[in-house]
């Protein structure tokens, strides 16, 4: 069965640095999907990656897709307090329409 | 335009106790889905419904947990009875069309079986 596995698990950064979390695919990438999640809250999609190379952007938080590193990573430039939570990555399974879900990375700001 | 929206937030029981959760999703998604967290964990899909059939719960461990959506708007999911091990986040969500990876998340409910 696919696994995706993010790294870091957990990251605490000081307001202003930029960070990147990645999350990797055990098999074929076929749509990459990130969410984050706030403690106590439902997930919020983010952004979508559909094709190889392709790269997207939202506000300060850019996504990339690397096909064929089975990889997406999720950069954040001059990172907020706002920022904080839970960034988890999502895939779609091959001849399924089910989608997965990383074990996440806690992503913590400080002033 | 009202997001997905669940009840209870949080429910303590006892173990054996029964227990529901429900979802309302977002008006026009046809496709609902039940997905659970454990801490530290990212969701994992118990059921996902097309309308009012249940196309993909081959994860839902039927023995204790069931779940309806019998007009193909809101859904129950209950267990009974509870154990320990389910304490957990039950996380309801919905999407415009099945296939699509953007869904919409309810806030979740948070479970707590003692």
């Amino acid at each position: 069965s696919q696994e995706l596995e993010q790294s870091p698990q957990s990251l605490i950064v000081q307001e202003g640095k930029n960070l990147t979390i990645n999350c990797t695919s055990s098999k074929t990438l076929y749509g990459l999907y990130w969410y984050k999640q706030k403690y106590g809250e439902g997930l919020i999609f983010l952004m979508m990656l559909q094709k190889g190379g392709e790269e997207k952007s939202h506000e300060k938080i850019t996504a990339k897709l690397d096909e064929k590193k089975q990889q997406s990573s999720l950069h954040i430039t001059a990172s907020q307090p706002s920022h904080a939570g839970i960034y988890l990555c999502g895939a779609g399974v091959i001849n399924t329409d089910k989608l997965i879900f990383g074990t996440g990375t806690r992503l913590q700001v400080f002033p | 335009e009202a997001g997905v929206v669940q009840s209870p937030r949080y429910k303590i029981i006892e173990k054996k106790q029964p227990v529901a959760f429900w979802c309302n999703p977002i008006s026009g998604h046809n496709t609902l889905y039940w997905y659970l967290q454990n801490l530290g964990q990212g969701p994992e899909l118990l059921i996902r419904y097309e309308n009012e059939e249940a196309v993909d719960d081959s994860q839902l461990p039927k023995d204790r947990f069931s779940a309806e959506r019998l007009k193909g708007v809101d859904s129950t999911l209950k267990i009974q009875p509870a154990e320990l091990g389910d304490s957990a986040v039950y996380l309801c969500a919905s999407s415009l069309y099945r296939g699509t990876g953007e869904l919409f998340f309810g806030e979740g409910s948070r479970l707590t079986v003692l």
